[in-house]
């Protein structure tokens, strides 16, 4: 069985800090992992996914995660927060690339401070 | 990118009635569609499973009877909630999938009264 655990449900930091939600996960197989992001009633934007070549992985918007075997965890960092980067963050995992169902953290809100 | 429609975006029905959500990839084919329910400030869970061609795996839990799937090609995906009853208010959303990545649909926020 597979599943994810995002520390903290709400993250809050001012524009221009760094931007740091938490993802470990539990995987009997090579996972394979992934952060979205969803704004106020719409569905799931792919911000980047690990399927096991880089262990860091850039994504859109800034975002980048680290793939750490040793701490089973990938966490989502962006160096400088940006008002619109106010959103609900969703820490996935996967068997497979996209042919298998993804498995969801709760989710972490982030909120971002003028 | 590939995009993935469903409709309706929004649906309010009596209770009793039956309510069809379509999910459509529109420019890829997706052998692969999954559909996803999310309770208010909750995570996606899992129902189903729907590929082409083939009955939909549900996972334990989701009525079969209840949520009806059906993928008639590849490159649409319907799920109909027969009977809806209040507790069946929540937000329902797809995805498809290449061999890559799966790509979520908008989507559908249904309310039964």
């Amino acid at each position: 069985a597979q599943s994810v655990t995002q520390l903290g449900s709400h993250v809050s930091v001012s524009e221009g800090a760094l931007v740091l939600l938490r993802c470990n996960y539990s995987s009997s197989v090579p996972p394979y992992l992934f952060w979205y992001v969803q704004y106020p009633n719409q569905g799931l934007q792919l911000l980047l996914k690990y399927t096991s070549a880089a262990t860091l992985v850039k994504g859109i918007n800034g975002f980048e995660a680290e793939f750490k075997k040793s701490e089973t965890s990938f966490h989502l960092t962006k160096p400088s927060a940006h008002m619109s980067d106010a959103a609900e963050y969703f820490c996935a995992v996967s068997k497979d690339t996209g042919r298998r169902a993804l498995t969801f953290g709760s989710g972490t809100r982030l909120q971002v401070q003028p | 990118g590939a995009v993935v429609s469903q409709h309706p975006s929004r649906v309010i029905c009596k209770s009793g009635t039956s309510v069809k959500i379509e999910c459509r990839s529109l420019d890829f084919q997706a052998t692969t569609m999954f559909w996803y329910r999310q309770f208010p400030k909750q995570s996606l869970m899992l129902m189903a499973t729907s590929n082409e061609g083939s009955k939909a795996t549900y996972e334990q839990g989701v009525e079969k009877d209840k949520f009806l799937i059906n993928h008639a090609s590849l490159t649409l995906s319907t799920l109909t909630v027969a009977s809806a009853h209040p507790e069946d208010s929540s937000f329902y959303i797809c995805s498809a999938s290449t061999q890559e990545t799966q790509y979520f649909g908008p989507g559908t926020r249904l309310l039964v009264l």
